[in-house]
């Protein structure tokens, strides 16, 4: 069963950093292009970053291009997101997804930036 | 950047009928890689159809996808009580891979 865990959300202050992580099983990881997708509350699902199989193409949405950085380590099955000079507009519930077509998701991680 | 605009924005209807949703792209997505995903309240998105018409695992053939170029459509054939959701579109042909707005289908 493929399974996507998130966690590293939490409150941070305006400028400050996360580092958010992802743990993938059910499946062979380092095959697969990876993604970050975020929610803000009672808004719509906006894409972040993809990542591919082996790290040779990474890309960002401009919201976060720049203070953003996807990584992956396939050998402990698990993609990460590092989040600097975060902005309240960043809050949101923060997805990994599974292939360019983000075929399975996990359960989110909420991310809270907040004074 | 592809902007998708996704019509209506809520779409009232009862269980049983046939919804339509739409989903209209700024410039032709590459290869048909458009996506279907629905969302429930408090729940992660559920990919429903990929590759414009593909159903995707465990997705019941009531759903269908169809399009090309701009212009995509997401039908439900007869609304069972667990469709009442927020529909969401996304290509994921050119970086940066965007969502339209969504559809809410709610029940009349």
């Amino acid at each position: 069963e493929v399974q996507l865990v998130e966690s590293g959300g939490g409150l941070v202050k305006p400028g400050g950093s996360l580092r958010l992580s992802c743990a993938a099983s059910g499946f062979t990881f380092s095959t697969y292009t990876m993604n970050w997708v975020r929610q803000a509350p009672g808004r719509g699902l906006e894409w972040v970053s993809s990542i591919s199989s082996s790290s040779s193409y990474i890309y960002y949405a401009d919201s976060v291009k720049g203070r953003f950085t996807i990584s992956r380590d396939n050998a402990k099955n698990s993609l990460y997101l590092q989040m600097n000079s975060l902005r309240a507009e960043d809050t949101a519930v923060y997805y990994c997804a599974r292939e360019t077509s983000s075929d399975y998701w996990g359960q989110g991680t909420l991310v809270t930036v907040s004074s | 950047e592809i902007v998708l605009t996704q019509s209506p924005g809520t779409l009232s209807l009862s269980p049983g009928e046939r919804a339509t949703l739409s989903c209209r792209a700024s410039q032709s997505v590459s290869s048909s890689y458009l996506g279907w995903y629905q969302q429930k309240p408090g729940q992660a998105p559920r990919l429903l159809i990929y590759g414009a018409s593909s159903r995707a695992t465990g997705i019941p053939d009531r759903f269908s996808g169809s399009g090309s170029g701009t212009d995509f459509t997401l039908t439900i054939s007869r609304l069972e009580p667990e469709d009442f959701a927020v529909y969401y579109c996304q290509q994921y042909g050119t970086s940066p891979r965007t969502f339209g707005q969504g559809t809410k289908v709610e029940i009349k």
